[in-house]
């Protein structure tokens, strides 16, 4: 079946460790997001790949990295200079263009100690 | 910046009854989708309108564009336990290929 990944479900890390969260899809899709969720304030852009070797930042960047070395794979790294990282973190995918529908993953909720 | 505002921010509802849901956006729509979140989960994607008056359906939710407005609704005619959830819009940002999200509109259906 074709789909978004993500891993892991719930992720715990201590303040001040850098943490990777993983999103792979078999959907053929060029373009791959990323997007935090946090409790009524919906979901907020922080990066987007529309090719592979290419991303772009969102509206809410400052402290996350990403890598876009494969298509199926858009890794997101957590990084110790996000001042507030606990949060849900949705990955989606889709086929480039303005009105093609976004395929979700599942989520993976980290918790910073 | 584009920016959309969902109304109401919750409800409850008696199984059976009917209820609309409002997305209403800063800038024009050149796109708008609906998703459905259950908490905790990713979203599924209910449906996309593009054309002002486009209208769709998907069993016994109905979606509607209205441009002038800058609007789109979202009803639910004799609600189900099953209906319960998190209704988010999402609307295209002309240029960036990208989506603007609202901050959802948690719906409990009461049984």
């Amino acid at each position: 079946d074709g789909g978004i990944t993500q891993s892991p479900k719930y992720l715990f890390r201590k303040e001040g460790q850098n943490v990777t969260l993983s999103c792979e899809q078999n959907l053929n899709h060029d373009a791959m997001y990323w997007y935090r969720q946090d409790p009524g304030q919906g979901l907020r852009l922080i990066y987007y790949s529309q090719i592979v070797n290419d991303f772009q930042k969102g509206d809410i960047a400052e402290g996350y990295s990403v890598s876009r070395e494969k298509k199926e794979s858009f890794p997101l790294t957590v990084t110790s200079a996000q001042k507030n990282p606990t949060a849900f973190y949705l990955c989606a995918s889709s086929s480039p263009g303005l009105v093609n529908e976004q395929f979700f993953g599942p989520g993976t909720r980290l918790t910073v100690l | 910046s584009q920016e959309l505002e969902q109304s109401p921010q919750s409800l409850i509802v008696q199984e059976g009854k009917n209820l609309t849901i409002n997305c209403t956006s800063s800038k024009t729509l050149y796109g708008l989708y609906w998703y459905k979140q259950k908490y905790g989960e990713g979203l599924i994607f209910l449906m996309m309108l593009q054309k002002g008056g486009e209208e769709k359906s998907h069993e016994k939710i109905t979606a509607k564009l209205d441009e002038k407005k800058q609007q789109s609704s979202l009803h639910i005619t004799a609600s189900q336990p099953s209906h319960a959830g998190i209704y988010l819009c999402g609307a295209v940002v002309l240029y960036g290929n990208k989506l603007v999200f609202g901050a959802g509109t948690i719906l409990r259906v009461k049984s």
